[in-house]
């Protein structure tokens, strides 16, 4: 079954205190691994997509990364406002169709 | 920056009751998406949408759901007699192709069944 797992489940951070989030999958049919940030009683909002292993994308004190089996989401001295949970999602050919397959996100609290 | 906009933000509805959520996507994207998300878990996949036919549904798309797209603007999905379980939010999204999982969203139609 195709699966995507988020760890941690909550992270805490002091501002300017990096820190990773690591989102494992096991998906068949994978076309490309996607992060978005979603903040309280909103959408999704879509960062990154990695297409295959060794690539990285960076915006601002966001860089992610992708292997065989995992991405991570680095973030690099932290601001309050990066305050969000973290979506990993795999675009999968799966059962027939096409889809988004979400882990279940990692909240992250930046505090002064 | 172009958006997506989604109507209502929150609905209240009785048990076997129907509902309509409706969401005005990207103007120039083709493909169009409901996905739900229950309280506390993970965002789930629905259907998606394109040349005013569905292209793919999940197991959870059942014959209670259907999905249209009335005119050239907005894009619906009916829930047709409402159960508890089906409360949730539901986002809308777009995209301007097909293989890709950069989707836009829309902030979401928080629908609570009593």
């Amino acid at each position: 079954e195709d699966q995507v797992t988020q760890s941690p489940e909550a992270l805490r951070l002091q501002e300017g205190e990096s820190s990773s989030l690591n989102c494992s999958y096991t998906v068949s049919g994978l076309r490309g691994l996607f992060w978005y940030r979603q903040d309280p009683g909103k959408g999704p909002e879509f960062l990154f997509t990695l297409y295959s292993a060794g690539e990285e994308k960076e915006k601002e004190r966001l860089k992610a990364t992708l292997t065989k089996k995992e991405s991570f989401l680095h973030i690099t001295a932290p601001k309050p406002e990066d305050s969000a949970t973290y979506l990993c999602a795999a675009f999968s050919f799966s059962g027939g169709y096409n889809k988004l397959i979400f882990g279940a996100g990692t909240r992250l609290a930046v505090h002064p | 920056e172009p958006e997506v906009t989604q109507t209502p933000s929150h609905q209240v509805t009785q048990m076997g009751q129907e509902v309509i959520l409706r969401c005005v996507p990207i103007s120039n994207h083709l493909y169009f998406y409901w996905y739900r998300q229950i309280l506390g878990q993970k965002v789930e996949f629905l259907v998606s949408f394109y040349n005013n036919e569905i292209s793919e549904k999940s197991e959870i798309f059942d014959d209670q759901f259907s999905v249209e797209r009335p005119d050239g603007s907005n894009f619906t999905l009916k829930i047709r007699s409402t159960k508890l379980e089906d409360s949730a939010m539901y986002f809308c999204a777009s995209s301007g192709g097909r293989d890709t999982g950069e989707l836009f969203f829309g902030e979401g139609s928080r629908l609570t069944v009593l």
